[in-house]
């Protein structure tokens, strides 16, 4: 079965200190990653992606992610957090044989405080 | 601009009543998608379309239904045989034949329970 894992329900950092948001994923085949930031009330907003090559992918607002294939993880970075990047993340996983699901964590709230 | 929009943005079921969320696009994509989120669990798949009349179950349909007769629209019935509708639902869509493009969202319906 697929399936990601965001392992942190909640993760919480002072404003200007460097973040991390955890995701792993278990997939049959080679995934896709994606990780996207919803604010409250609205969709979910793309943030990022990992196809293939360079483990180390950057996205959008300065945000970056790195791909693990032996620990199969995908976990988002951010060098110096801001206040306004408080919002809930979401892992997610695209397979190639069955390309129109997509697979969603169960989200991670960041907190930055000031 | 293209994007996703979902209407209403706020809507009230009465008991053993039909509700239906509207998901129109303009990207000319050919895949959609309808997600319940509830707090704490992160997405879960309603049902999704690949074509137009086509779709298919995803892991929580009961209570649900769907049409697809045109490439753009893709409504969502919450009928009175979901018992436990009070949830924000949220439509999305993709290019089902790139597997390494993302899905793209709208602005999500919030329903509750009168």
């Amino acid at each position: 079965a697929q399936s990601v894992a965001q392992p942190e329900d909640q993760v919480n950092v002072a404003e200007g200190n460097p973040l991390t948001v955890k995701c792993t994923y278990s997939v049959s085949g080679n995934p896709y990653l994606f990780w996207y930031v919803q604010y409250p009330n609205r969709g979910l907003q793309f943030l990022l992606k990992y196809i293939t090559g360079d483990n180390l992918v950057k996205g959008s607002y300065g945000f970056e992610a790195e791909f693990n294939k032996s620990q199969t993880s995908f976990h988002l970075k951010k060098p110096s957090a801001l206040v306004s990047d408080s919002a809930l993340y979401f892992c997610a996983v695209r397979v190639v044989y069955n390309f129109n699901k997509f697979y969603f964590g169960s989200g991670t709230k960041l907190n930055v405080k000031p | 601009d293209g994007g996703i929009t979902q209407s209403p943005k706020y809507l009230f079921r009465k008991e053993g009543q039909n509700v239906t969320l509207s998901c129109e696009q303009n990207l000319n994509h050919d895949a959609m998608y309808w997600y319940r989120q509830d707090p704490g669990q992160g997405l879960r798949l309603i049902y999704y379309s690949q074509i137009v009349n086509d779709f298919q179950k995803g892991d929580i349909a009961e209570g649900y239904s769907v049409s697809r007769e045109k490439k753009e629209s893709f409504p969502l019935t919450v009928t009175s045989a979901q018992k436990n509708p009070t949830a924000f639902y949220l439509c999305a869509s993709s290019i089902p034949e790139y597997s390494n493009q993302p899905q793209h969202f709208g602005d999500g319906t919030r329903l509750s329970i009168l």
